[in-house]
């Protein structure tokens, strides 16, 4: 297991439609966290797992957005409804238990542009 | 949340040391320190992170200043590799009412390394 692992790297997509990324986290991580970065910005925290329980969620997280972990596992983050302020970078990481207060690992990211 | 201060650049020659600095001023006593750095077109990623004493790892070193309230990443000898946007977080112990999931980026200080 190299690290954590995102796809698809790139999505160019027309306003309006719906778009799903997935991220696949370091295997024995139980903890999943889903960040959004835009152009010049520090990335920003859209929710976070632990296992398949998703125990937190950003107020930038909008009702056209939802996360799910269904096994604990992989993830997969889903926009509805793109419009064009969705452009972004979506970044996933992972880390062991101890979270935040430890190393979080990212992955490369998935580059989303909405026309 | 804690705010933290960096410069938006910072210049280094190559295989010189790096002293990059941050202010916390609002920092408590139950928040961590992070550093994290994001080469271009790639995902954060985690350089160390400390308490109160100074850190060192493979990657650099930590210095804390006794009151908390500032620290300074150290590259000993930057190499080309080092350009990057350098990131200086305070994440909250989850059980002193700290978020589980949520590193506060802010823009962080982006290094040049010239040749």
């Amino acid at each position: 297991d190299t690290g954590v692992s995102q796809d698809p790297r790139h999505k160019i997509t027309k306003r309006g439609q719906n778009v799903t990324f997935r991220c696949d986290p370091i295997s024995e991580h139980n903890r999943l966290y889903w960040y959004r970065q835009t152009l010049g910005q520090g990335p920003e925290f859209l929710t976070y797992f632990q296992n398949e329980a998703q125990l937190e969620k950003s107020r930038l997280l909008s009702d056209r957005f939802s996360a799910e972990r269904p096994k604990g596992s992989f993830s997969t983050l889903e926009i509805q409804r793109t419009e064009q302020g969705d452009s972004a970078m979506y970044l996933c990481a992972s880390s062991l238990p101890q979270g935040v207060t430890g190393e979080l690992f990212f992955g490369e990211g998935s580059r989303l542009t909405v026309l | 949340d804690a705010k933290t201060t960096q410069p938006n650049s910072m210049e280094s020659n190559e295989e010189e040391p790096v002293h990059l600095p941050c202010n916390h001023s609002t920092i408590s006593g139950t928040d961590y320190i992070h550093w994290y750095r994001q080469l271009p077109s790639q995902g954060p990623e985690y350089v160390i992170h400390g308490l109160t004493s100074n850190v060192n790892n493979r990657m650099a070193s930590l210095a804390i200043a006794e009151d908390r309230k500032s620290s300074t990443l150290i590259l000993h000898r930057a190499t080309l590799r080092d350009a990057a946007v350098y990131y200086c977080i305070l994440s909250r112990q989850p059980h002193y009412g700290g978020s589980q999931g949520n590193l506060i980026f802010g823009k962080g200080t982006k290094l040049s390394v010239k040749p």
